[in-house]
């Protein structure tokens, strides 16, 4: 099963910040790395596929990157209701797995 | 809009099997992947496995030997079945609809989830 770490597991943030979560993998693989927001009591929704695809409807405030074992989520201009908890998530092979969470809330 | 909403017993007991209903509404289960994840109270993420229209299926390797999923087309119902269920597996369980119709690497859609507690 590919492993995945995050890094911060929380961090605090005000609005207009720019924030960066850091998702690692335990073996190398390109794209198949998407990420989701989850607020309390809802559904994940997905923010980017394919490492760097922003989904239809999410601001462009959002944006991905990385290859191989890092990847990395930015949050630019935090917005109020950006304060949730981020989950990366690997697609390159199966059991699919995600990161444990990385929880922003408002400093 | 597609929507999903799942359905089932909120209380299952030890050793029993649970049984939950994702109905998929605006939109048909045909053509795309089906996914069940769950999330223990507190929890992260835990993908349970996938299911496509013609049959095909994946489950994850820890759940493999208690899950079955299936689909109804004529009734665009996803379900899911786990036996013999322990504390463990108490979880909000959701089912979320496959981004890209030929394969499964992320989900776009996702039911509202249900929670689902096992005690007796």
């Amino acid at each position: 099963d590919i492993h995945l770490t995050q890094s911060p597991s929380s961090l605090s943030a005000s609005v207009g910040d720019s924030v960066t979560i850091t998702c690692r993998a335990s073996q190398s693989f390109t794209r198949y790395l998407n990420w989701y927001q989850q607020k309390p009591g809802k559904a994940p929704k997905l923010l980017i596929y394919a490492a760097s695809s922003l989904e239809s409807g999410v601001p462009s405030r959002f944006s991905g990157s990385g290859s191989g074992t890092d990847f990395t989520l930015t949050i630019s201009n935090l917005q109020p209701e950006d304060f949730a908890t981020y989950y990366c998530q690997q697609s390159f092979n199966t059991p699919f797995t995600f990161g444990p969470g990385t929880t922003v809330d408002l400093k | 809009q597609v929507q999903l909403q799942e359905s089932g017993p909120g209380l299952v007991k030890p050793s029993e099997t649970l049984s939950l209903t994702c109905t998929v509404s605006g939109g048909s289960i045909s053509n795309y992947y089906w996914s069940w994840i769950r999330q223990a109270p507190g929890k992260g993420l835990e993908w349970m496995g996938y299911m496509y229209p013609t049959g095909s299926t994946n489950y994850s390797p820890s759940l493999k030997s208690r899950v079955t999923m299936s689909l109804d087309t004529s009734k665009n119902l996803f379900s899911v079945r786990l036996r013999s269920v322990t504390a463990a597996d108490t979880a909000t369980y959701y089912c979320a609809r496959c981004r890209h119709g030929g394969a499964c690497y992320s989900w776009d859609y996702w039911g509202q989830g249900t929670l689902v507690t096992v005690s007796s």
